[in-house]
């Protein structure tokens, strides 16, 4: 089955300075998801991404996903406290199954 | 606010106890799920409904008994747990089974 592997497990950084998270899956992947999850609460749909070599781009925050469609990156670009959060990246290995979640980021931004 | 809305938010419960979760869409959403989320571990798929038929049971314990009278309903029924089965229970909506879903909030649950 299909794994996903976060990194880092967790990040603490100051306010202002740019962040990378990182979701790397054992298998070809057909469709990435972004979500954040605030402690204890929902996960909000951030992005999804499909196509090798995509990138998307909401407010400050940026998804790519690799052209080998095995390895997708979320950046945000000068942290804000409101980004601090658990990152999860859920993917879809084929068509129609089933997602599968790893096992988050944990953002902390620092004032 | 993502239209998905979960009842209650946190609930305490004995081992012999019996209690339902309950989960309402108002996305006009076809397919419904639920998820568990444990300390540590990715969210674990527990049912996926379509068109209120259940097209997935990921091998769970009877103990968690889904039901889904509508399109815009899901409940979980909960009976004889174990503490074990303490955790974060999000509830999530799609278009269809194929589509992006958008979750509730969570019921934290805890089994003493």
């Amino acid at each position: 089955s299909q794994e996903l592997e976060q990194s880092p497990q967790s990040l603490i950084v100051q306010e202002g300075k740019n962040l990378t998270i990182n979701c790397t899956s054992s298998k070809t992947l057909y469709g990435l998801y972004w979500y954040k999850q605030k402690y204890g609460e929902g996960l909000i749909f951030l992005m999804m991404l499909q196509k090798g070599g995509e990138e998307k781009s909401h407010e400050k925050i940026t998804a790519k996903l690799d052209e080998k469609k095995q390895q997708s990156s979320l950046h945000i670009t000068a942290s804000q406290p409101s980004h601090a959060g658990i990152y999860l990246c859920g993917a879809e290995e084929t068509s129609g199954s089933r997602l599968t979640f790893g096992e988050g980021t944990q953002l902390t931004v620092n004032p | 606010e993502t239209g998905v809305t979960q009842t209650p938010r946190h609930l305490v419960m004995g081992m012999t106890n019996k209690k339902s979760l309950k989960c309402e869409q108002h996305l006009g959403h076809n397919a419904m799920y639920w998820y568990k989320q444990s300390a540590k571990k990715p969210l674990e798929l527990m049912f996926v409904y379509n068109f209120k038929e259940q097209t997935e049971n990921n091998s769970v314990p009877s103990r968690f008994s889904p039901e889904c009278p509508n399109s815009s309903h899901l409940f979980l029924h909960l009976h004889t747990l174990q503490p074990e089965d303490s955790a974060l229970y999000l509830c999530a909506s799609s278009k269809n089974d194929q589509e992006t879903q958008y979750f509730g909030p969570g019921t934290r649950l805890l089994v003493l």
